[in-house]
């Protein structure tokens, strides 16, 4: 009964291919994003989705495209994987401002 | 704009010792702010937050912040520090639909 749950939670992939992971929340949240985290520990956002509307899209490559086909699911898809997108992405969701993210436990994506 | 600044990237204590990591915000409305804990191949965890209210926040682990407006601080801290707090530490400003988050503080526990 994970609040939010990703998947896969390691990657291993070769450059040019293309994945995805998905996300799952069971919270009821309307708002759903995702995070990349870098091998600094720094956290970007690349996207959020508020009852499958897109909502935020940063500057991310186009080769990203987040689907979500309900507003308990986000997946990330990426296309012709490069060795920069490694790092951990990780899925939150929330409902009210006022109250924080909850995270997933991070997809970790190395390219090699 | 919304940013947060934090001091260190890095802090040791030992344990036992205060714990107190500091976070500075800038935000042009009222601030929800937030600490989140990460330990090692996990995913973020709420400590606590500051919406209204008390200043003087406290959260999970003994852990606890103090909003000071007058200084745009939000600073955490805890008595006596546990080898178990040993993580990394985030500090986020919401508004509106995102959060904007520090860049992390490394705490070490020394034993």
């Amino acid at each position: 009964d994970t609040a939010v749950s990703q998947t896969p939670k390691y990657l291993v992939t070769q450059m040019g291919n293309d994945k995805s992971i998905k996300c799952e929340q069971n919270l009821g949240h309307d708002t759903m994003y995702w995070y990349k985290q870098d091998s600094k520990k720094f956290l970007k956002i690349m996207f959020s989705y508020n009852n499958k509307e897109l909502i935020i899209n940063e500057t991310v490559p186009n080769r990203f495209s987040p689907k979500s086909p309900d507003k308990a699911h986000l997946n990330l898809h990426i296309n012709s994987l490069e060795l920069g997108d490694s790092a951990v992405y990780f899925c939150a969701s929330s409902q009210v401002v006022s109250d924080g993210y909850t995270f997933g436990s991070g997809t970790r994506l190395t390219v090699v | 704009a919304q940013s947060v600044t934090q001091l260190g990237s890095h802090v040791s204590v030992s344990e036992g010792a205060l714990v107190l990591l500091r976070c500075n915000y800038s935000s042009s409305v009222p601030p929800y702010l937030f600490w989140y804990v990460q330990y090692p191949n996990q995913g973020l965890q709420l400590l606590l937050k500051y919406t209204t209210g008390a200043t003087l926040v406290k959260g999970i682990n003994g852990f606890e912040a103090e909003f000071k407006k007058s200084e745009t601080s939000f600073h955490l801290t805890k008595p006596s520090a546990h080898m178990s707090d040993a993580a990394e530490y985030f500090c986020a400003v919401r508004s509106y639909n995102q959060f904007y988050f520090g860049t992390g503080t490394s705490l070490t526990v020394i034993p």
